[in-house]
């Protein structure tokens, strides 16, 4: 079953516009994962953030986590026609169930034009 | 280079016929994973382990074999029971379990096709 649900399915913008990408999940999590991965290849990590942070830097990415909505967001800023690729949230659940296994949304299609 | 093998890239199966895939990794990880990946599709498990010589059915396994003999290694059988196996297929590992997840480690994936 898929826990979370990236939101928009695709989008698109320019070189030096920011992106923002949306996941609801349906179920408590420890924590929140974001990947990406460029068209046929595999899954890259980018950043993981905690049940109990709200928000996570890491270089151009900023990640935000509501527990309460159930909702996460990943904005890249500055974005470059190399960030585009697909982004996919990933999740796990409450302890003692998920044993390292991780839940996928759909993905969002990210491409930016230069 | 540490990292996560999968072999090979592409592959084409004949129906009727049993494949394996190849998963290997370096990174001193117990815990492997494989996810199927459909055309604009996210993920799906298809069995996962923990530790050697024990596995256990992800999501999506009918179909699908694993082995886990050795740490570094964990291949993937899609059976002739598998009625549409053509779609990308991810290896992954982690490092244990210990109450909350770590990133996991991908490898480049191998791309199946039955003809």
């Amino acid at each position: 079953s898929q826990q979370g649900e990236e939101d928009p399915q695709a989008l698109s913008i320019q070189e030096g516009e920011n992106a923002t990408m949306n996941c609801s999940y349906k179920t408590s999590i420890n924590n929140l994962q974001w990947y990406r991965q460029n068209s046929g290849r595999g899954l890259v990590h980018l950043i993981l953030i905690r049940s109990n942070e709200r928000e996570k830097h890491s270089g151009r990415l900023r990640v935000t986590l509501d527990t309460s909505k159930k909702s996460s967001s990943l904005l890249i800023t500055a974005s470059r026609a190399a960030d585009t690729a697909s982004y996919f949230c990933a999740t796990d659940g409450p302890g003692g169930t998920s044993y390292g296994k991780l839940t996928f949304g759909q993905g969002t299609i990210l491409t930016v034009h230069p | 280079d540490g990292g996560i093998t999968q072999s090979p890239k592409y592959l084409f199966r004949k129906e009727g016929q049993n494949v394996t895939l190849s998963c290997e990794q370096n990174l001193n990880h117990d815990a492997m994973y494989w996810y199927r990946q459909d055309p604009g599709q996210g993920l799906r498990l298809i069995y996962y382990s923990q530790i050697v010589n024990d596995f256990q059915k992800g999501d999506i396994a009918e179909g699908y074999s694993v082995s886990r003999e050795k740490k570094e290694s964990f291949p993937l059988t899609v059976t002739s029971a598998q009625k549409n196996p053509t779609a990308f297929y991810l290896c992954a590992s982690s490092a244990p379990w210990t109450g909350v997840n770590t990133e996991a480690f991908f490898g480049q994936g191998t791309r199946l096709t039955v003809v």
